[in-house]
């Protein structure tokens, strides 16, 4: 079956701009997190949904927003970007949003010059 | 906050070699994750524990959830070229699962 499949795959944008990412989970998956990925901080949970409603957030500005759809998918937004949002921003699907389910996509590879 | 403290931070393997790595925190996991990633792909879960003390294996990988849920463990065996990437040790934050922590993982280099 299909993976967790994000786009776009990379993507350059200027400071100050917005952005936005696309996740299609597993099909069948309910639960939707998102994570940033750099060298400093290493992989930070953004946020959580779940049957289109957001469970839990992480400590990151409000600069960045989701949402998830009635068919699973969901969206990340990050507005007025900064040069350190560059980073690989990762997508992962479960079930019910268990522990053990969790399925990882490739990542959106985002620079912000 | 939480943190995850995994070590070492980066290891040379010679093919044939054991490894081992682990990671501890400062607060108390009723789950301990292993992950994996290769370069330019997202992480793939190896083993998943659930009770202090649990020594679970997936082939040549052996995972243990520390007795006092503040550590776990990863044991590679007979390590070969493909074992190469980064490892992470992850547990979920608060009542959901689906907000995980990470550590900064351990990187497997090939020895020169």
């Amino acid at each position: 079956k299909a993976g967790v499949t994000q786009t776009p795959r990379y993507l350059i944008k200027t400071r100050g701009q917005q952005v936005t990412l696309s996740c299609s989970p597993i099909s069948g998956h309910r639960s939707v997190s998102w994570y940033q990925q750099t060298p400093g901080q290493g992989l930070q949970f953004l946020f959580e949904y779940f049957s289109e409603t957001q469970r839990n957030k992480g400590n990151f500005p409000g600069r960045f927003s989701g949402r998830q759809f009635s068919n699973s998918r969901s969206e990340m937004n990050v507005s007025t970007l900064e040069l350190g949002d560059s980073a690989l921003y990762l997508c992962a699907s479960s079930q019910t949003g268990d522990n053990y389910g969790y399925t990882f996509g490739s990542g959106t590879r985002l620079t912000v010059v | 906050g939480q943190q995850l403290n995994q070590s070492p931070q980066s290891m040379f393997i010679q093919e044939g070699e054991d490894v081992s790595m682990n990671c501890t925190s400062s607060s108390i996991f009723n789950t301990w994750l292993w992950y994996k990633q290769d370069p330019g792909e997202g992480p793939v879960l190896l083993i998943a524990l659930y009770k202090a003390g649990e020594l679970t294996s997936n082939g040549r990988l052996t995972a243990q959830f520390g007795i006092t849920r503040k550590d776990s463990f990863l044991n590679i065996s007979a390590s070969i070229p493909s074992d190469v990437g980064i490892y992470f040790c992850a547990g979920p934050l608060g009542g959901s699962q689906g907000n995980l922590i990470f550590g900064k993982g351990t990187k497997l280099s090939v020895k020169p």
